[in-house]
């Protein structure tokens, strides 16, 4: 089946600096990609969708400065959470969509933990 | 808005035993509905799906769920639990009006497989 890689699988950092999650499609085109957080013993909360070359579509309550979300190939999406806080620590979760499929074709990587210290 | 319950956030049975996972749902348009399998340090996985047509629906490793919409319920069964299911569950669901909706998900259920 359709594979979702994420880079890094951990990451831990100091308050007020940046981080990159990378999120690939391996062997299909993701013409769009979503981006969740997920908290301890809490939901996937959709924090926004990606489209390739165009800018992402962020959900209610998403600070987009914060949370910077580039998708400029079909097979890569990124979300760099930009000066983090002990606040942005948690698990991040992308899926890709392979084409024009409905929404019971998301393909979902493994998953970031974020620790900012 | 839509939005998902999963009653229990534990589930623990025998090997052997039923499996018995429960979600209901709220949506005020027909929904599609899914459940997901999350394995440790691994993404989610499609268990199976409801979108239209028959209501009860089979998804992998022997899992099927029933829709009920007098319920607004999508539980997930498995007549006999086995050690590999073991993991964590999610529901899911989209509002199937609008083509390629986000899914919104319940806060998921670990199962446990007792030997």
């Amino acid at each position: 089946g359709a594979v979702v890689s994420q880079h890094p699988s951990r990451v831990i950092c100091k308050s007020g600096t940046s981080v990159k999650i990378e999120c690939r499609s391996l062997d299909f085109q993701a013409t769009t990609m979503f981006w969740y957080r997920q908290f301890p013993k809490k939901s996937l909360m959709l924090m926004a969708t990606s489209n390739e070359g165009s800018k992402a579509t962020y959900e209610q309550g998403v600070e987009k400065d914060k949370f910077l979300i580039n998708h400029a190939s079909l097979t890569l999406s990124t979300l760099t959470v930009t000066s983090a806080h002990p606040e942005d620590s948690s698990f991040y979760i992308c899926s890709a969509r392979e084409g024009l499929a409905g929404p019971d074709t998301q393909y979902f990587g493994p998953g970031t933990r974020l620790t900012v210290l | 808005a839509q939005s998902v319950t999963q009653l229990g956030s534990h589930v623990s049975v025998s090997e052997g035993a039923l499996v018995l996972l429960r979600c209901n749902y709220s949506s005020s348009v027909p929904p599609y509905l899914f459940w997901y399998v999350q394995y440790p340090n691994q993404g989610l996985q499609l268990l199976l799906k409801y979108t239209t047509g028959a209501t009860l629906v089979k998804g992998i490793n022997g899992f099927e769920a029933e829709f009920k919409k007098s319920e607004t319920s999508f539980h997930l069964t498995k007549p006999s639990a086995h050690m590999s299911d073991a993991a964590e569950y999610f529901c899911a669901v989209s509002d199937g009006a609008e083509y390629g909706n986000k899914l919104v998900f319940g806060a998921g259920t670990i199962l446990r497989v007792k030997s």
